[in-house]
């Protein structure tokens, strides 16, 4: 079945412990990211991979890390989580950048509490 | 930069028709795509609109006029399943996925 994997899909950790979401897809999709998701602001990219070994800063990867060392996985590392960090994080995978479907493929969801 | 406006909460009754609007600023555009995110899930691909015009698929159809740079989402014959949000979002040169803020579409019976 073709999809979208994170882990874990909840987790409540304290300031300062560092923490990784995985993500893996068996899409052999080229392009993956990583949104965070809070009420009212809607989908805000962290980070993306157009390939392997290939990161883009997105809109607000202030306290993230990622790294793209095979092209199915791509996670997401928080070094010294903050409170501000709570949210909804999404990862997600496409074709070609989405260039021409536009359509992403994303995986279920991570819900992270910094307390 | 690149920006988009939809509304933030729509209401319609069952069985009804609605219209989700989308208004964007980018350069380079591709192309205008919508998303499905229902309470608690992950977001759910919808369609894409690359080409002035209407894409109808099933209850769902999607309008796209890259000269005004606006599209909307249009669902029909609503249901109660179909509360959930919507987001449109702007494919542009080779930038990944922007989206809006999203619309929470509520049916009432």
């Amino acid at each position: 079945e073709a999809q979208v994997t994170q882990n874990p899909r909840y987790l409540i950790t304290v300031t300062g412990k560092k923490l990784t979401v995985t993500c893996s897809q068996n899409m052999n999709h080229e392009y993956m990211s990583w949104y965070r998701q809070d009420p009212g602001l809607g989908l805000r990219q962290i980070y993306y991979s157009m390939n392997v070994e290939v990161t883009d800063k997105g809109d607000v990867p202030e306290g993230y890390k990622v790294s793209r060392k095979e092209k199915r996985n791509f996670p997401l590392i928080l070094e010294s989580p903050s409170p501000n960090q709570t949210s909804l994080y999404f990862c997600a995978s496409s074709f070609f950048g989405t260039a021409n479907t536009g359509e992403l493929f994303f995986g279920e969801g991570s819900r992270l509490t910094v307390l | 930069g690149q920006s988009l406006e939809q509304p933030s909460e729509v209401t319609a009754v069952e069985g009804a028709i609605v219209q989700i609007n989308c208004t964007y600023q980018t350069s380079g555009f591709y192309g205008l795509s919508w998303y499905q995110q229902h309470d608690g899930g992950a977001p759910t691909f919808l369609s894409y609109n690359a080409l002035d015009g209407l894409e109808e698929t099933g209850r769902f159809s999607s309008f796209l006029s890259r000269s005004d740079s606006y599209g909307y989402l249009l669902l029909q014959e609503l249901q109660m399943k179909d509360s959930a949000s919507y987001f449109c979002a702007v494919t542009s040169g080779n930038t990944p996925l922007v989206f809006g803020k999203g619309t929470r579409l509520s049916v009432i019976a």
